[in-house]
């Protein structure tokens, strides 16, 4: 598609089950990213790929949380053993890579909303 | 320290005014890029313009400008004859360093609302 791709849009789910996030990104784009939206917390960088490997895991908040991206396309979000403070927008974007494009911006899906009861 | 602040957490501004939403950054790296995105009720964080630390001019996106002043480290977004379809939330962010694949640091967001 034209655009950054998120499913599914929303997720319900009970406390301490597993659940799988994915983002298709723009096609061509090496650089792929998530973030989570959350209200007491603002916009916060969890992980980002660059083509399959991710340089920055830095936002990843406890190791309930993991990433993996295949054929330097599709990436998935998976959070084992969910609690409620896990409930927010997950967000990803993808953008292109190179000393040339200065600006590299990041093209966002519409998130997907996860509801942890 | 906060990287980037965002001091009105909402705006009112009637149709047809021009509106400048503030943001200031903290950085002591040379090299970085600010960013807007707009984030209507849909939930899709919309790119509007990029300002980058060693570009000469203000940015500028149709509707859209970007005041950067460097030395006060600020870079507040103005958008020219404001349309009711800009109300939204709107987020100012960062991203340091030259290299091209970095994380983007958000402020908190200002809610715009244009009343007809």
């Amino acid at each position: 598609g034209a655009g950054v791709s998120q499913s599914p849009s929303n997720k319900v789910t009970e406390k301490g089950k597993d659940v799988e996030l994915r983002c298709d990104p723009i096609s061509g784009h090496t650089a792929l990213y998530w973030y989570r939206q959350s209200l007491g917390q603002g916009l916060e960088f969890l992980i980002y790929f660059q083509g399959n490997s991710a340089p920055d895991k830095s936002g990843l908040p406890s190791d309930r949380f993991s990433a993996e991206r295949t054929g330097g396309s599709v990436s998935t979000l998976t959070i084992q053993r969910t609690q409620q403070e896990d409930s927010a927008v997950y967000l990803c974007a993808s953008s292109l890579v190179g000393t040339s494009v200065s600006k590299n911006i990041q093209y966002f899906g519409a998130g997907t909303r996860l509801s942890v009861l | 320290a906060q990287k980037i602040t965002q001091t009105q957490p909402g705006m009112f501004v009637q149709e047809k005014e021009a509106v400048t939403l503030d943001c200031t950054y903290d950085t002591s790296d040379p090299s970085y890029g600010l960013f807007w995105y707009k984030q209507p009720s849909s939930g899709e964080m919309i790119f509007l313009i990029y300002q980058g630390s060693y570009d000469q001019q203000n940015a500028t996106e149709g509707r859209y400008s970007l005041n950067f002043q460097k030395a006060r480290k600020s870079a507040n977004l103005v958008i020219s004859a404001s349309q009711l379809g800009d109300s939204a939330m709107y987020f100012c962010a960062m991203r340091e360093g030259r290299q091209g694949a970095q994380k983007l640091v958000f402020g908190q967001g200002t809610r715009l609302t244009i009343n007809p």
